[in-house]
C-alpha cells in the first residue's frame, strides 16, 4: 500500500537552513505530482509547494517563495524540501502530499516532521 | 487567490446528530476543484470528499458534500464518536496556490 514517510525535521536556529525529505512506497513516485503542506502549532493548513511529476515544474506559496525549494529523486522514491533562511513563522509539522493522478486533491498524507525554528 | 471561510469555527454536537459545516468561496469555484479533509488529534489530514461531493474510498454515507458556486456544505447525517475532529476544504484549482479554509473543529457537547 501507499506510505509516505517524511524525516530530517528537528530544532533550527532563526536565519540557518534544514532540509527535510519525504520517502515514498507502495506506488510508482515517479507518476505523480507531490505536495508540501505544513501546519502551524494549533493552527490550520496551509500549502506551501508542488512539484510536477517528473520535477520539471514547481510551484511555491508566496510566504516561502525565493527561500524554500522542492525537488525530487525519482529514482530514490524521494521528495524534498530544501528551506532556507528559516524564520519562527516556519515553524510547523510538514506534510508531504499525492496529488491524484487525475483530479484536484490529495489522496495520501505522510505523518509530518516538525520543524521547529527557534535560538 | 481563492479564500475560503469556513462556518462555524466550534461546532457542538452530540453523538447521533446531524452536523452543516459550511465553506463559502471569495468567487466562483469550479465544483471540481473543492474538496474536504478531516483531520483527528495527531494525525494527518485524510480525504473525506472530493469534486464537491463524491466521497473517498471507505468512507461512509453518513458524510455527504453539496453545493456549487461559492457555497459548499459538508453533512454527516448521524454524528459517530470517531467523528469529532477538525474538518477543511480545499480550493486546488488549475493554477496555484491552493488555498484551504482556517478549519473547522466539530466537538462533543
Amino acid at each position: 500500500q501507499v506510505h509516505l514517510v517524511e524525516s530530517g525535521g528537528g530544532v533550527v536556529q532563526p536565519g540557518r537552513s534544514l532540509r527535510v525529505s519525504c520517502a515514498a512506497s507502495g506506488f510508482t513516485f515517479s507518476t505523480y505530482a507531490m505536495h508540501w503542506v505544513r501546519q502551524a502549532p494549533g493552527k490550520g493548513l496551509e500549502w506551501v509547494a508542488l512539484t510536477s511529476y517528473d520535477g520539471s515544474n514547481s510551484h511555491y506559496a508566496d510566504s516561502v517563495k525565493g527561500r524554500f525549494t522542492i525537488s525530487r529523486d525519482n529514482s530514490k522514491n524521494t521528495l524534498y524540501l530544501q528551506m532556507n533562511s528559516l524564520t519562527a513563522e516556519d515553524t510547523a509539522v510538514y506534510y508531504c502530499a499525492r496529488r491524484v493522478s487525475f483530479g484536484n486533491y490529495y489522496d495520501y498524507w505522510g505523518q509530518g516532521t516538525l520543524v521547529t525554528v527557534s535560538s | 487567490e481563492i479564500v475560503l471561510t469556513q462556518s462555524p469555527g466550534t461546532l457542538s454536537l452530540s453523538p447521533g446528530e446531524r452536523a452543516t459545516l459550511s465553506c463559502r468561496a471569495s468567487e466562483s469555484v469550479s465544483s471540481r476543484h473543492l474538496a474536504w479533509y478531516q483531520q483527528k488529534p495527531g494525525q494527518a489530514p485524510s480525504l473525506l470528499i472530493y469534486g464537491a461531493s463524491s466521497r473517498a474510498t471507505g468512507i461512509p454515507d453518513r458524510f455527504s458534500g453539496s453545493g456549487s458556486g461559492t457555497d459548499f456544505t459538508l453533512t454527516i447525517s448521524r454524528l459517530e464518536p470517531e467523528d469529532f475532529a477538525v474538518y477543511y476544504c480545499q480550493h486546488y484549482g488549475t493554477s496555484p496556490p491552493i488555498t484551504f479554509g482556517q478549519g473547522t473543529r466539530l466537538e462533543i457537547k
